[in-house]
């Protein structure tokens, strides 16, 4: 199975503030057909995760422009930009290359 | 929109069976999955079901205890656990990916909550 390593486990920031989450997969998501399913995901206090990045760097509908994504191969990027009280919550990377899909163990994004 | 249903509290070794409806896309399209988060833990990937039933994918974890399913005419999916353990404890979400592709999950129910224990 792909392990996914997240860092750091818990961030703190300030209002309008950046931050960048980090996620290493052990082996390269770059799938058979050329396209690497890397996604990125945010789970509110009390709700269902949603969707923010999928393959790599693409913001999925309705996501701001100061959530971006980044990397290649193993080694990803999410750089959150201006940071906004609704930003605050547990970010998750995943991979969606092979089964079994998997995510890593989450990184807490708190208010300093 | 998906709806997860059948959560509850069962003692191990016993049997439960979830369901997910789905309203507002045409369900028949889509492949569909299941992903469970234990009590203050983080996300796990369960199973995954084409749309037509052709291919479906479990995790190691509950390979032989789950088993996934839909009926498109109900636009229902399914997840039948058997043997259940306490690790199994988890909110059972229902997920699916955007009509590009499976390879990520753009929409989430909001999870039925299952409880073993004795």
């Amino acid at each position: 199975d792909v392990v996914m390593t997240q860092t750091p486990v818990s961030l703190s920031v300030s209002l309008g503030g950046q931050v960048s989450i980090s996620c290493r997969s052990s082996q390269s998501l770059v799938h058979n057909n050329g396209n690497t399913y890397l996604s990125w995901y945010l789970q509110k206090p009390g709700q269902s995760p949603q969707l923010l990045i999928y393959k790599v760097s693409n913001r999925f509908s309705g996501i701001s422009d100061r959530f971006s994504g980044s990397g290649s191969g193993t080694d990803f990027t999410l750089k959150i930009s201006r940071v906004e009280p609704d930003d605050l919550g547990v970010y998750y990377c995943g991979q969606g290359t092979q089964y079994p899909y998997t995510f890593g163990a989450g990184t807490k994004l708190e208010l300093k | 929109q998906l709806v997860e249903s059948g959560g509850g509290l069962v003692q191990p070794g016993r049997s439960l069976k979830l369901s997910c409806v789905a309203s507002g896309f045409t369900f028949s399209n889509y492949g569909m999955n299941w992903i469970r988060q234990a009590p203050g833990k983080g996300l796990e990937w369960v199973a995954y079901i084409s749309s037509g039933s052709s291919y479906i994918y479990y995790a190691e974890t509950v390979k032989g205890r789950f088993t996934i399913s839909r009926d498109n005419a109900k636009n229902t999916l399914y997840l039948q656990m058997t043997s259940l353990r306490s690790e199994d404890t988890a909110l059972y979400y229902c997920a699916r990916g955007t009509y590009s592709s499976y390879h990520w999950f753009a929409y989430w129910g909001q999870g039925t909550l299952v409880t073993v224990s004795s």
